[in-house]
């Protein structure tokens, strides 16, 4: 149990284009998705929080008009890259939480050229 | 000070021996502690939890919690070279249920 899918898992897109990509936890209800980045050898960085049926909340630095989320569904949240630039290339990672823990999907790598 | 800090490694282990990967917190209201194996190139697995102080043992693997000296480690027995990968503590928020992330120790076991 406990599976989260992504996709998709990976995408290049040109600079100035949008990207969207899906998180579903496929066997549990998420109350709250989380939305990470990673860039290669670094650790984790919590982009934002996202509650089915509210607004997101950012952590501080990241841009909510570039990284727009929605949660529209106990199973679903979505994140849109904006406008996006080679400096967002990056490995994108959603994480859907039933209770107490935090299970990931597979990750989004986006290339942006 | 960092909120979870962890040994960055590289933590190098012979095949079959125990791996020992440690982990402090500097909130001490966290409740709820995990542990989570991280391939490179991959997203985080979670491998165990825990919420209560002492051990939890789940197959080759033990949890061990003291909320007193906050701190919570991992124990990996019989490790394998397929354990080889980073290992990720999280501790979390209850106000908010973020997990709050330490560094990762990269854990290397030669065969």
């Amino acid at each position: 149990g406990a599976v989260v899918s992504q996709h998709p898992s990976w995408v290049i897109c040109k600079s100035g284009t949008s990207v969207k990509i899906e998180c579903r936890s496929l066997d549990f209800q998420a109350t709250t998705m989380f939305w990470y980045r990673q860039f290669p050898k670094q650790s984790l960085m919590l982009m934002a929080t996202s509650n089915e049926g509210s607004k997101a909340t950012y952590e501080q630095g990241v841009e909510k008009d570039k990284f727009l989320i929605n949660h529209a569904s106990l199973t679903l949240s979505t994140l849109t890259v904006t406008s996006a630039h080679p400096e967002d290339s990056s490995f994108y990672i959603c994480s859907a939480s039933p209770s107490y823990e935090q299970y990931f999907g597979p990750g989004t790598r986006l290339t942006v050229t | 000070q960092k909120e979870v800090e962890q040994n960055s490694g590289p933590l190098s282990v012979p095949e079959g021996a125990i791996a020992s990967l440690n982990c402090t917190y500097s909130d001490r209201g966290s409740q709820s502690f995990f542990w989570y194996r991280q391939y490179s190139g991959k997203s985080p697995e979670l491998i165990m939890s825990i919420y209560s102080n002492g051990d939890k043992e789940d197959g080759r693997f033990t949890a061990q919690l003291n909320k007193a000296s906050q701190y919570v480690s991992l124990l990996i027995r019989d490790s394998q070279p397929s354990d080889s990968a980073t290992y990720l503590c999280a501790v979390r928020r209850d106000s908010n249920y973020q997990l709050i992330w330490g560094a990762g120790t990269k854990l290397i076991i030669k065969p």
